[in-house]
């Protein structure tokens, strides 16, 4: 079965500090990873995904296939990271996307 | 460029009523995805429609069901409403089934 593990619901942070948030995945064959952001009052928007290798923002995340792992970080945080981050999936190819539980980021000043 | 909207933003229905959510997605976009948000589920796939065809389907029972026009419009049917159906709908559209999904504000649907 497709599964989403994001295992931190809220994450706080400190502006300057580093951030991770974790993402494990359950897929059998080769899924599209993606990262998704919800900042107050806006819409879900892709942040990132792993087929691109970009950094948005100054956030990066990996795929790992053996960890089943695609954590995203980011070296220095701002208070305008402030927001709600879900991590999906999908077959690639496929516009059905399995979502997280997401987490709640919130950098204090 | 217009984002992908969402008719109406709120709705109120009753128990056994049956309720129809309209998107239209970003111009030239023909993939059209729908998702149930619930504070308890998360965010969760309906269904799919690309060029007028239902091309993936979720785990909802038969009382949803949708359908895409020509223009690519899209609509979602709730029959015989229950309480459990209040949710948050989003419809996102895309060029084609492996690029990047963008979402409309959401349908909030609310069922007393």
């Amino acid at each position: 079965a497709q599964r989403v593990t994001q295992p931190e619901k809220l994450l706080s942070v400190f502006k300057g500090a580093p951030v991770e948030l974790k993402c494990n995945y359950s897929y059998s064959g080769s899924p599209e990873l993606f990262w998704y952001v919800q900042y107050s009052r806006q819409r879900l928007q892709l942040l990132l995904r792993h087929i691109s290798r970009e950094s948005i923002k100054g956030f990066t995340a990996d795929l790992n296939k053996g960890e089943t792992s695609f954590h995203l970080k980011k070296p220095f945080a701002q208070e305008e990271d402030s927001a709600m981050y879900y991590c999906a999936l999908s077959r690639q190819g496929a516009q059905k996307l399995v979502f997280g539980q997401g987490t709640r980021l919130t950098i204090n000043p | 460029k217009a984002g992908v909207t969402q008719t109406p933003r709120y709705l109120i229905k009753t128990r056994g009523q049956q309720v129809t959510l309209s998107c239209s997605p970003i111009s030239g976009h023909r993939s059209v995805s729908w998702y149930q948000q619930t504070p308890g589920q998360g965010l969760q796939f309906l269904f799919e429609y690309f060029s007028e065809t239902q091309r993936n389907k979720g785990n909802f029972p038969g009382r949803f069901s949708g359908r895409q026009f020509s223009n690519s419009r899209s609509e979602m049917n709730v029959s015989t409403l229950e309480l459990g159906d209040s949710a948050l709908y989003l419809c996102a559209s895309s060029l084609s089934g492996i690029s990047e999904a963008f979402f409309g504000q959401g349908t909030r649907l609310t069922v007393v």
